[in-house]
């Protein structure tokens, strides 16, 4: 079974700086989804941005990027010039590709962000 | 595009009750919907997982008999909680996938409290 690991928690930036949150996985797949969803305060989770495990190019949204590391089983968000509607929690999660079941979405535990003013 | 509803988005309901919570793809037909349950300051947890027209596949632990899900449409699924208690309260969310995508979109979220 696939898992999810984010270890941080929670984290805390001031506005305007780069911040990184981690998050590592456990999978014996080849090809998979990786994604960050946000979850502000209303608790809508939003997607932020997405990568498939076959590309080798980081996704980049905007002030949003990853560091997708395969063989370590790592994916990374980087959020550039915090702002403070960045406040939320994200949450890391693994989804396998069409043909390998139901796709259902694996989130890590989370990590609460607080951008201060 | 790909807007998920919930509805209501909070109910507060008596002990031995039922309630039934929608969830409905307002601008793309969802094959399939999934069904969340999110403890405070917690990740979401998978309750199960429903196709258009079929029998819904409910996670280990979840009880089927007590969160009763129907998926009648490409449009709309409902959660039932029956004979709801008070550690029932929680935060429940869907989210749908089209046939076409490997993207889920979630819903709102709706409050439940029993009281």
């Amino acid at each position: 079974a696939q898992t999810v690991t984010q270890s941080q928690p929670e984290m805390s930036v001031q506005e305007a700086e780069t911040v990184t949150l981690s998050c590592t996985y456990d999978t014996s797949e080849n090809n998979y989804y990786l994604f960050w969803y946000k979850q502000p305060p209303s608790r809508q989770m939003i997607l932020v941005i997405r990568q498939e495990a076959y590309k080798q190019q980081n996704a980049t949204e905007n002030r949003f990027s990853v560091n997708f590391q395969k063989a370590a089983k790592s994916f990374s968000l980087k959020i550039s010039d915090s702002q403070l509607g960045d406040t939320a929690m994200y949450f890391c999660a693994f989804m396998k590709p069409r043909g390998g079941g139901a796709q259902k979405l694996v989130f890590g535990q989370g990590t609460r962000l607080t951008i201060n003013p | 595009g790909a807007v998920v509803s919930q509805h209501p988005s909070r109910v507060i309901c008596k002990s031995g009750t039922s309630v039934k919570i929608e969830c409905r793809s307002l601008d793309f037909q969802a094959t399939t919907m999934f069904w969340y349950r999110q403890f405070p300051k917690q990740s979401l947890m998978l309750m199960a997982t429903s196709n258009e027209g079929s029998k819904a596949t409910y996670e280990q632990g979840v009880e089927k008999d007590k969160f009763l899900i129907n998926h009648a449409s490409l449009t709309l699924s409902t959660l039932t909680v029956t004979s709801a208690h008070p550690e029932d309260s929680s935060f429940y969310i869907c989210s749908a996938r089209g046939l076409a995508s490997s993207e889920q979109y979630f819903g709102p979220g709706t409050r439940l409290t029993v009281t």
